[in-house]
C-alpha cells in the first residue's frame, strides 16, 4: 500500500500522560499536514511541513503539542500532559509537488480518560 | 474557526436520485476542493476546481464555483448506497496557497437502497 499511513489507529490514555503519533506520507510527497477532527466537525488545521521545515502552526497548537519531521520523511505529533479536550481524531495528509490535492491517512483516534 | 459552511447539514435520498450539496466561504481562494469521508475513516479527495473555473466534471460528480458569491456546489448524479458518507468542501486560500486547507463542517449524505 503506497498511501499515507498512521500509527497507532487508536490510543486510549489517561489525563496527564504524553502520547506520540506517527505519520508516514506518500514517499514522493514533500508536504505533510496535521489536522484534528472532532465528532460532527470538519478537520481543523494544526501544522504543516515542507520537507523537514515546519512552516506554519495553527493557534490551536498549544505549547503542549509538538510536531517533527526529521529528514523530511515521516512525522511525529506529540501531545504532552494530555487533557480530555484533546480527545479527537488526528489526521495526517501529504501533498506532492505542483499538486493541490491532499491525501489523507486513516487517522489516529485519541481518547483521553 | 471553519471558513466553509456546507448546506444542508444532512441529506437523505433514495438510490438513483441526485444529491446536491452547497458550500459557502469567506476569503479569496486559489482553489476549492471536495472530499468524502466514510464513518470513522480518513478523507478521500474527490475533485478540485480552480478559482478561474466555473464548472468541472468527474464521472458522476459535477462541481460549480461562483467566486462572486463565494459559493460552490457538488452534484452527485444517480446516487448509490455506497455514496453514503460525509462530504466536505475545503478552501485553499489565495494568499497562502498550499499552506493549509480550511474545511467546512460537512454534509452527511445518506443514500437509501
Amino acid at each position: 500500500d503506497t498511501g499515507v499511513s498512521q500509527n497507532p489507529r487508536h490510543k486510549i490514555t489517561k489525563r496527564g500522560q504524553n502520547v506520540t503519533f506517527r505519520c508516514d506520507p506518500i514517499s514522493e510527497h514533500n508536504r505533510l499536514y496535521w489536522y484534528r477532527q472532532t465528532l460532527g466537525q470538519g478537520p481543523e488545521f494544526l501544522t504543516y511541513f515542507q520537507n523537514e521545515a515546519q512552516l506554519e502552526k495553527s493557534r490551536l497548537l498549544s505549547d503542549r503539542f509538538s510536531a517533527e519531521r526529521p529528514k523530511g520523511s515521516f512525522s511525529t505529533l506529540e501531545i504532552q500532559r494530555t487533557e480530555q479536550g484533546d480527545s479527537a481524531m488526528y489526521l495526517c495528509a501529504s501533498r506532492g509537488r505542483r499538486k493541490y490535492e491532499q491525501y489523507f491517512g486513516p487517522g489516529t483516534r485519541l481518547t483521553v480518560t | 474557526s471553519q471558513q466553509g459552511e456546507e448546506d444542508p447539514q444532512a441529506l437523505s435520498i433514495q438510490e438513483g436520485e441526485n444529491a446536491t450539496m452547497n458550500c459557502s466561504y469567506k476569503t479569496s481562494i486559489n482553489n476549492l476542493q471536495w472530499y468524502r469521508q466514510n464513518s470513522g475513516r480518513g478523507l478521500v479527495h474527490l475533485i478540485l476546481i480552480r478559482s478561474n473555473e466555473r464548472e468541472k466534471h468527474s464521472g458522476r460528480l459535477r462541481v460549480t464555483l461562483d467566486t462572486s458569491k463565494k459559493s460552490s456546489s457538488l452534484l452527485i448524479t444517480a446516487s448509490r448506497a455506497a455514496d453514503t458518507a460525509s462530504y466536505f468542501c475545503a478552501t485553499d486560500p489565495f494568499e497562502t496557497s498550499g499552506s493549509r486547507l480550511t474545511f467546512g463542517e460537512g454534509t452527511q449524505l445518506t443514500v437509501n437502497p
